[in-house]
């Protein structure tokens, strides 16, 4: 049972322009969420995360954004560029373990 | 700069052949996580371990998958035997800073292929 959900596989858009990824988590023990960022042929890396307790965090042109009552974490990347072009994987810890979602592909056109 | 080493990076083998995978945590991390990429479930959590200990291993078809950590600095997942269903991409992650949620460091994965 996939616990962590991100419902688009990809995305398109303008550079310049925001781009905004989406994921849902059924588990309300979920205490710590994370986004990675990953291009072809290499692991996944750490991009931002952000605390249960919080309901923002922000790291220069990324913003992550948590809504516990939803159970929904979004990540704005503004302004996109070309190179923020990969998969990108929404992640939920329980401090033990980390679970992550199938990804989203984005990409960024010139 | 500190990194989870994996090798192979690729494997071509037989249906019914041995595979091993090693993966090289990070120095002084004391958390190593198994994890497999495919198209459906994404990154999906085969066995991680904590201080060398297997703490869950659950997502792991027991009767041909087995993973252990011969030491601090050597994880290994084995599948025996291996079938065609095997193929993906196998990630090795390792963890452990100040709190139990810090990031987790990827290798770059072992692109297992099965024919």
């Amino acid at each position: 049972d996939q616990q962590v959900k991100q419902n688009s596989p990809s995305l398109s858009v303008q550079e310049g322009r925001i781009s905004i990824l989406n994921c849902d988590y059924t588990n309300s023990m979920f205490d710590y969420f994370l986004w990675y960022k990953k291009y072809p042929a290499e692991g996944p890396t750490f991009l931002i995360s952000i605390s249960s307790i919080k309901d923002k965090n922000e790291d220069g042109r990324f913003t992550v954004f948590l809504n516990k009552s939803a159970k929904h974490l979004s990540l704005h990347i503004v302004p996109s560029q070309p190179g923020d072009s990969a998969v990108y994987f929404c992640a939920a810890s329980t401090g033990n373990q980390f679970y992550f979602g199938t990804g989203t592909s984005l990409t960024v056109i010139p | 700069d500190a990194r989870v080493t994996q090798t192979p990076r690729h494997k071509v083998t037989e249906m019914g052949q041995e595979v091993t995978m090693r993966c090289q945590p990070i120095l002084g991390h004391n958390t190593v996580f198994w994890y497999r990429q495919t198209m459906m479930q994404g990154l999906e959590l085969l066995a991680y371990f904590r201080n060398r200990a297997p703490l869950d291993d659950s997502g792991m078809p027991k009767d041909r998958f087995s993973a252990e950590m011969p030491d601090a600095t050597l994880a290994t997942l084995k599948i025996q035997p291996s079938e065609p269903r095997d193929s993906a991409v196998y990630f090795c992650a390792s963890g452990g800073g100040q709190t139990p949620s810090s990031p987790l460091h990827f290798g770059n994965g072992t692109r297992l292929t099965v024919t």
